[in-house]
């Protein structure tokens, strides 16, 4: 089954204990993309990545890292997570194919972060 | 800057017709898309629009103006399980980026 995965689900955490939430596709998508979703703002992209070793900054970076070594994985680091990172997090993907064509993207299930 | 705008809240009757609105103003336009969300799970994708006009999906349609900044997704024959969040997304750049722009959402309540 074509799936972007997600984990954990659910963090309860305490301000600057470093984390890592995973995410992983199996669509074999070039393109991949972190979102924070906050009521009232939608969702806003974090940091998004083209192909392997390819990353940028979204709208909201800010406490935020990323890497991409391998197709399937973009993992989201938080080095020192303090409570305004408190949010939904959606991880997404789609095929590199250009932008001229349907290309829509595929979210995983969300991670509910809270940081005390 | 970049601006999309949807109404934040809207219900509906089971049964009926509604019609949910998006206006935008970005600095680029390739292309605007329709998510729907319920509550606490992930967007799942309803339509796509790049050039002027209808595209109909079963009881889904999206209307799309280049020239106005603005489109409209219908949704008809309305039923209980359509409630969720409706989130309009324009994809603004060009190249090899799919970076999208989302509006706040529409949160739609059917009612009996």
């Amino acid at each position: 089954e074509a799936q972007v995965t997600q984990n954990p689900r659910y963090l309860i955490t305490v301000t600057g204990k470093k984390l890592t939430v995973t995410c992983s596709q199996n669509m074999n998508h070039e393109y991949m993309s972190w979102y924070r979703q906050d009521p009232g703002l939608g969702l806003r992209q974090i940091y998004y990545s083209m192909n392997v070793e390819v990353t940028d900054k979204g709208d909201v970076p800010e406490g935020y890292k990323v890497s991409r070594k391998e197709k399937r994985n973009f993992p989201l680091i938080l080095e020192s997570p303090s409570p305004n990172q408190t949010s939904l997090y959606f991880c997404a993907s789609s095929s590199g194919e250009g932008t001229s064509s349907y290309n829509e993207q595929f979210f995983g299930p969300g991670t509910r972060l809270t940081v005390l | 800057g970049q601006n999309i705008d949807q109404p934040t809240e809207m219900t509906a009757t089971e049964g009926a017709i509604v019609q949910i609105n998006c206006t935008y103003q970005t600095s680029g336009f390739n292309g605007l898309f329709w998510y729907q969300q319920h509550a606490g799970e992930a967007p799942t994708f309803l339509s796509y629009n790049v050039l002027d006009g209808l595209e109909e999906k079963g009881r889904f349609s999206s209307f799309l103006s280049r020239s106005k900044g603005y489109s409209y997704l219908l949704l008809k024959e309305l039923q209980m399980k359509d409630s969720a969040s409706y989130l309009c997304a324009v994809r603004a750049y060009g190249g090899a980026t799919n970076k999208l722009i989302f509006g706040t959402g529409t949160l739609l309540a059917v009612q009996p």
